[in-house]
């Protein structure tokens, strides 16, 4: 069974702080990719990683993905309220198929 | 344009019941996806349509949930004899394609299911 962990589960900090919250695996993942969800609403795709060490920015947001492929890293860089939200990792196995494992995401929460 | 809409946003029912719950992709998307959310997890998954045929439904829980793609655009997860176990989120996804291993999925915001 392959699974992601992420930590930390809930993350309360300041505006103007850095944060990185992890998702890791015993499994290789073909692709990794970091999901936003909003209280009432769907997952909204932020990024994927497909690469071995592969360092992606969007913003204020670093990504990135070990080499081995079974773990990623996000990073916020001065963080501000609207950050808040819960942050999912989800992956597909290297072994194939269409299914997409979720982690259960870091709930993080930005006091102005 | 039109995002992934599904209907209804809740739905309350007695344990025992039968529910459907309809999910309206983004025109063109020939990929469609099921997951469950219960409270504090991620989204997990259940079933894949490519087209009308579901190619993967490995996560189906058991035998009371069905899903159905007729005509390749609206789905439809059915779940027979409700147990207080099944209340979570139900979100639908969609996504142009399924091949690839980057593919982008779209989420409607989902029907809270609660069994009472």
């Amino acid at each position: 069974t392959q699974l992601l962990e992420q930590s930390p589960q809930f993350l309360s900090i300041q505006e103007g702080e850095n944060l990185t919250v992890y998702c890791n695996s015993s499994s290789v993942f073909s692709s990794l990719q970091w999901y936003r969800q909003e209280p009432g609403e769907g997952p909204v795709l932020l990024v994927t990683v497909v690469t071995g060490g592969e360092v992606k920015k969007l913003k204020r947001l670093t990504f990135q993905f070990g080499d081995a492929r079974k773990d990623s890293s996000l990073h916020i860089t001065a963080a501000q309220p609207g950050d808040t939200g819960l942050y999912l990792c989800a992956g597909k196995a290297e072994t194939g198929g269409f299914k997409t494992i979720f982690g259960a995401g870091t709930r993080l929460f930005v006091k102005a | 344009g039109a995002g992934v809409s599904q209907t209804p946003s809740n739905k309350v029912t007695e344990k025992g019941k039968y529910v459907e719950l309809r999910c309206d992709p983004i025109s063109g998307h020939t990929a469609l996806y099921w997951y469950r959310q219960s409270l504090g997890q991620g989204p997990e998954f259940l079933i894949y349509f490519q087209g009308t045929g579901a190619a993967d439904d490995s996560g189906l829980p058991n035998d009371r949930f069905f899903a159905v793609r007729p005509e390749g655009s609206v789905s439809t997860l059915k779940i027979q004899r409700t147990e207080r176990g099944d209340s979570a989120v139900y979100l639908c996804a969609s996504s142009l394609m399924a091949s690839g291993i980057s593919n982008e999925q779209f989420f409607g915001p989902g029907t809270r299911l609660t069994v009472l």
